[in-house]
Formats: structure tokens, sequence, C-alpha cells
């Protein structure tokens, strides 16, 4: 079945860049036809929807964080990966990748992966 | 960015209660809407999607109506798992917005 797992550091300092990985079982990120996703969500609070890839590398996303996000994808690894630079206390949440699914929901998503931003 | 309001923001309810919650975008989203179920720790899981439409999986307990800006995910009979936090999500234009979740309780 699928699975998406996130990963990387669970401690960035201020003003450095945020880098977490996803990775895909079950499925091909270059033979489907899906968008991948990260969301984050600060603790206690709602769902920020970052941005989406899809295999080609084309991306969208939000436009409140869109001058310090970038979206990757390496589809021999069957991984897609997110930075987040010039961080700061604000952009501590749990961080979970996630498929598109049918009509722009999302059907499969990673456990999340904390993130504290502090030094 | 299109706003997207639950209410309740939280609800007490029992074991067997039917429970409504809605969700109301600030323009027109068509069916362009999904229901998620958040329990503590725990990743969100799709209920529904496109407004109506039940995911694979989950209870048929489970139902999502409405259209345009109105929407509302109801749950027939209350089971003890069903005691978690649930948002809406629209899909029609970015940025993909949440509601801000509304808490299912025990009364």
């Amino acid at each position: 079945q699928v699975q998406l797992q996130e990963s990387g550091p669970g401690l960035v300092k201020p003003s450095q860049t945020l880098s977490l990985t996803c990775t895909v079982s079950g499925v091909s990120i270059s033979s489907g036809t899906y968008y991948w996703t990260w969301i984050r969500q600060p603790a206690g609070e709602g769902l920020e929807w970052i941005g989406r890839i899809f295999k080609s590398g084309t991306t969208n996303y939000n436009p409140s964080l869109k001058s310090r996000v970038t979206i990757s994808v390496d589809t021999s690894k069957n991984q897609f990966s997110l930075k987040l630079t010039s961080v700061t206390a604000a952009d501590t949440a749990v961080y979970y990748c996630a498929r598109d699914g049918i009509g722009g929901s999302y059907d499969y998503w990673g456990q999340g992966t904390l993130v504290t931003v502090s030094s | 960015d299109i706003q997207m309001t639950q209410s309740p923001s939280s609800v007490s309810a029992s074991v067997g209660d039917r429970v409504t919650i809605t969700c109301r975008a600030s323009q027109d989203i068509s069916s362009w809407l999904a229901w998620y179920q958040q329990k503590p720790g725990k990743a969100p899981k799709l209920l529904i999607y496109a407004a109506s439409s039940l995911q694979s999986g989950a209870p048929s307990r489970f139902s999502g109506s409405g259209s345009g800006t109105d929407f509302t995910l109801t749950v027939s009979s209350l089971q003890p798992e069903d005691f978690a936090t649930y948002y809406c999500q629209q899909a029609y234009i970015f940025p993909l917005t949440f509601g801000g979740g509304t808490k299912v309780e025990i009364k």
C-alpha cells in the first residue's frame, strides 16, 4: 500500500534553512499522475498548505511562503523534498507530506515530523 | 485566500448521537471540498472528498453535503472512535486552505 515517511532534522536554528524529505513507497512518483504536497501544523493549531510538486517538477506554492520555499522531486529515489529558508520560531510545526488524491483532497499522509526552530 | 469557517469550534456529544459540523467558504468553491478526521498525535485522515463522496475505507456513518459556500459533515451515530477533531479543506483555488477545526468531545 502507499506509504509516506518524512525525515530530517527536528531542530533548526533561527535564520537557517529547514530541510525535509518525504520518501514514498507503494507507488512510483514517476509513473503516477499525482501531485505531492507539504502541509504543516503548529502545535494546537490548524493546517497550513505549503505547496506541491508534480513528477515533472511543476510546482505550486502558498504565496505567504513562496519567497522562502522550494519543493523538489527526485524520481530516482522516489522522494520529494522541502526547503524553507530564513526560519523563525513561527515556522515551528509538525510537517506532513501527503499525496493529492481525487478532487484535490489528500488521501495518503506521512505520520508527520516535528520541527522546532530554536537557538 | 479563501477563508474556511467551521462551526461549532467544539461540540460535546454522546455515543449514538447524530452530530453535524458546518463549513462555510468565503466564496463559491463548487464541490471542491474535503473533510478530514484527526486524532491527537496523528496525521489527518480523509473522510469525504468532492463534498459528498465517501473515501474508501471510511465508515458509512459519515456523510457530506453541500455545494457553493455551505457544507456539512454528518456523523449519523457517533461511535467511541469518532471523538476527534474534524477539518474541512477547499481544493478550488490556490492556496488551498483548511477550516479551523471542530473538536468532538465526549459529553
